[in-house]
């Protein structure tokens, strides 16, 4: 299994409505975990961290961490044409001391108005 | 907070001359800075970790005497591409990890390398 996997997508979803976005991870990713959006052409931007198991909410979105089935997902509600990215999902190497961050491929999502 | 600056924004230049990247933590320490790498359509591709005063670390197959890391202060790590050639034609991205705090990087804004 690779470290970081997601879905690569494209993901379409109608303007106003929920996108979910998913990731899995191996053992050797496990501390933390970050959800990162890119736009075309530029470089990522932290949307959201999340470092336990549960949500976490910020506005629009929510994160969800499962450590016992290794997934981490993004939520975006009402979703907008300006979160039309590709979104990248990232976690920590356990147990690392150079804070190497692994990402996934990323899933691009296309929401349509 | 947590600003990350990179110079050039965009850099055109002859195969076999060298170009040197910048990236500044505007208002932050950083002990670790990153360097990765991403071609057309593809994932980042960590390149190395650059440390405040130490020698970087370099992910397997780059090449560390091409690429050259130096990480002199906390707000400043410097990329340089030696002996360019097309293929390093790629958008650079580098990120900075706050100094005593999470593993959060926040990225710059990048580098687009042309070589012709």
């Amino acid at each position: 299994q690779k470290e970081v996997e997601q879905n690569s997508g494209p993901l379409s979803v109608p303007e106003g409505a929920i996108a979910s976005l998913n990731c899995t991870y191996s053992d050797r990713v496990s501390q933390s975990f970050f959800w990162y959006r890119q736009y075309s052409g530029k470089s990522p931007e932290l949307i959201m961290s999340i470092y336990s198991n549960g949500d976490k909410e910020d506005g629009r979105f929510t994160a969800q961490l499962n450590k016992a089935s290794q997934y981490v997902s993004l939520l975006i509600r009402d979703s907008q044409p300006s979160d039309s990215a590709t979104y990248l999902c990232a976690g920590s190497n356990s147990g690392g001391s150079n804070y190497k961050l692994t990402f996934g491929k990323g899933t691009l999502l296309t929401v349509n108005p | 907070g947590a600003v990350v600056s990179q110079h050039p924004s965009r850099v055109i230049c002859k195969s076999g001359t060298s170009v040197k990247i910048e990236c500044r933590s505007l208002d932050f320490q950083a002990t670790t800075m990153f360097w990765y790498r991403q071609f057309p359509k593809q994932s980042l591709m960590l390149m190395a970790t650059s440390n405040e005063g130490s020698k970087a670390t370099y992910e397997q197959g780059v090449e560390k005497d091409k690429f050259l890391i130096n990480h002199a202060s906390l707000t400043l790590s410097t990329l340089t591409v030696t002996s360019a050639h097309p293929e390093d034609s790629s958008f650079y991205i580098c990120s900075a990890k706050l100094a005593g705090g999470p593993e959060t990087q926040y990225f710059g804004p990048g580098t687009r390398l042309l070589v012709l």
